[in-house]
């Protein structure tokens, strides 16, 4: 079963734009991911953010967490046509657990 | 590049056929996991092994079965297939504790169509 919940589901933008992805998840996490799919592939390591972190920043990602709320978000800054691809978010439960992700957010970036 | 193969890239078999997957892992990565990503969906953690034994296992039925040599690379072995196995499967190498930054490294995959 999934246990996080990517929204929305698609996301089209002009290249330039900012691309926001939100993802929601179930239970107590020790870490939450952030993965990009290109076209069906395998998937790229994007960012971690620990359970005890609020904020992270990686180039032009920015992600978030609220533990309160079971709930993470990814900012895509000054998106480029590259960036076109799936999004998905995954938790990690102990640290030695399998991945559980979403269904993944659909992002296109319109040159 | 992850430094993950698997291969095939492509594969079509049949409803009952049997079906071999591999996967050679990231230099260093003692643990190696297999998810099967059905269209549309995430990927779904089939199961994990750790220096050739089984570390944890998602909710799929036996007919998948895994291996992992001393080498570290790993097989899928699914018996019997049946239609609804058809999907992406892909493996992810990592050091036990996820390594420094807890990722998973993912090869390209295997899309598996079952007729």
């Amino acid at each position: 079963s999934q246990q996080g919940e990517e929204d929305p589901q698609a996301l089209s933008i002009q290249e330039g734009e900012n691309a926001t992805m939100n993802c929601s998840y179930k239970t107590s996490i020790n870490n939450l991911q952030w993965y990009r799919q290109n076209s069906g592939r395998g998937l790229v390591h994007l960012i971690l953010i620990r359970s005890n972190e609020r904020e992270k920043h990686s180039g032009r990602l920015r992600v978030t967490l609220d533990t309160s709320k079971k709930s993470s978000s990814l900012l895509i800054t000054a998106s480029r046509a590259a960036d076109t691809a799936s999004y998905f978010c995954a938790t990690d439960a102990t640290g030695n657990t399998p991945l559980v992700f979403g269904k993944g957010t659909r992002l296109s970036v319109i040159a | 590049e992850t430094g993950v193969t698997q291969s095939p890239t492509h594969l079509i078999k049949t409803r009952g056929q049997q079906v071999t997957l591999r996967c050679s892992s990231q230099s260093g990565h003692n643990t190696v996991s297999w998810y099967q990503q059905a269209l549309g969906q995430g990927p779904q953690f089939i199961f994990q092994y750790y220096r050739e034994e089984e570390n944890g296992r998602g909710n799929f039925p036996p007919r998948f079965s895994g291996l992992q040599f001393p080498n570290y690379s790993s097989e899928l072995n699914v018996n019997a297939l049946e239609l609804d196995d058809s999907a992406l499967y892909l493996c992810a190498s990592s050091e036990l504790a996820g390594g420094p930054e807890g990722e998973q490294f993912f090869g390209p995959g295997t899309r598996l169509t079952v007729l």
